[in-house]
C-alpha cells in the first residue's frame, strides 16, 4: 500500500512549544500534502510540498520533504492551544490515478493553555 | 460558494435497510470521491469520479455504489446497510492537473448501522 504513516500518533505539548509530526510513505510522489482535522469536522488543506522541493514554508507551519528517506516532517511552531487537532499527511503516486491521494492514520496534536 | 456540502450529518439505520449519501460541490471540480473514517485507520477510499460519467473502485467498495451524472453532484448508494458500515463518511473533490492537488471535504456524515 502507498499509504502514509505519521508518527507520533499522538502528541501532547504545552502552549508555546513546537509541535513535529512525521509521515513515511512507500513508492514514489508527484507530491505530499498536510492536512487537519478538527473533532467532528471535515479535513482541511495545510500545505503541499512538491516532490522537487526540500523545504516550504506557511505562517508557523514548516514542512520537509526528503524523498530519499521517503519521508516528510510537519513543525508548527509557538502552538496554540486552537492547534489541538489530528493531522495527516497525504501523498499522491506516480503512476495512479490522478487525483487519487492515500491518507495516512493521523497525529492527534494536543496542545494545552 | 458553499464548497462540499454533505446530507444528511447523521443517520442512523437498521441491518438490510438501503440509504444514499448525499455529496454536491460548486467548484466546478472534476475529481469527486468518497472516504469512510474509522478509529485508528485513517482515511480509506471507497469510489472515486474523474468525470461526469466515470466512476472507479477505491480501496474499500463492497457494499457501495456510485454514479456521477453532473460534475455536480457524487451520491454514495449503501445497498444493503450491515454493522460493519458504521462510520464517518466524508466526500472530497479537486481539480484535476492544476497548480495544486488540494482536496476540499465536506462536513461529514455520521452514520450508525444497528
Amino acid at each position: 500500500s502507498q499509504q502514509g504513516e505519521e508518527d507520533p500518533q499522538a502528541l501532547s505539548i504545552q502552549e508555546g512549544e513546537n509541535a513535529t509530526m512525521n509521515c513515511s510513505y512507500k513508492t514514489s510522489i508527484n507530491n505530499l500534502q498536510w492536512y487537519r482535522q478538527n473533532s467532528g469536522r471535515g479535513l482541511v488543506h495545510l500545505i503541499l510540498i512538491r516532490s522537487n522541493e526540500r523545504e516550504k514554508h506557511s505562517g508557523r507551519l514548516r514542512v520537509t520533504l526528503d524523498t530519499s528517506k521517503k519521508s516528510s516532517s510537519l513543525l508548527i511552531t509557538a502552538s496554540r492551544a486552537a492547534d489541538t487537532a489530528s493531522y495527516f499527511c497525504a501523498t499522491d503516486s506516480r503512476g495512479s490515478t490522478l487525483g487519487r491521494l492515500y491518507f495516512g492514520r493521523g497525529t492527534q496534536l494536543t496542545v494545552w493553555p | 460558494n458553499a464548497g462540499v456540502t454533505q446530507t444528511p450529518k447523521f443517520q442512523v439505520l437498521k441491518t438490510g435497510q438501503s440509504m444514499t449519501l448525499q455529496c454536491a460541490q460548486d467548484m466546478n471540480h472534476e475529481y469527486m470521491s468518497w472516504y469512510r473514517q474509522d478509529p485508528g485507520m485513517g482515511l480509506r477510499l471507497i469510489h472515486y469520479s474523474v468525470g461526469a460519467g466515470i466512476t472507479d473502485q477505491g480501496e474499500v467498495p463492497n457494499g457501495y455504489n456510485v454514479s456521477r451524472s453532473t460534475t455536480e453532484d457524487f451520491p454514495l448508494r449503501l445497498l444493503s446497510a450491515a454493522p460493519s458500515q458504521t462510520s464517518v463518511y466524508f466526500c472530497a473533490s479537486s481539480f484535476l492537473g492544476g497548480p495544486t492537488d488540494t482536496q476540499y471535504f465536506g462536513p461529514g456524515t455520521r452514520l450508525t448501522v444497528l
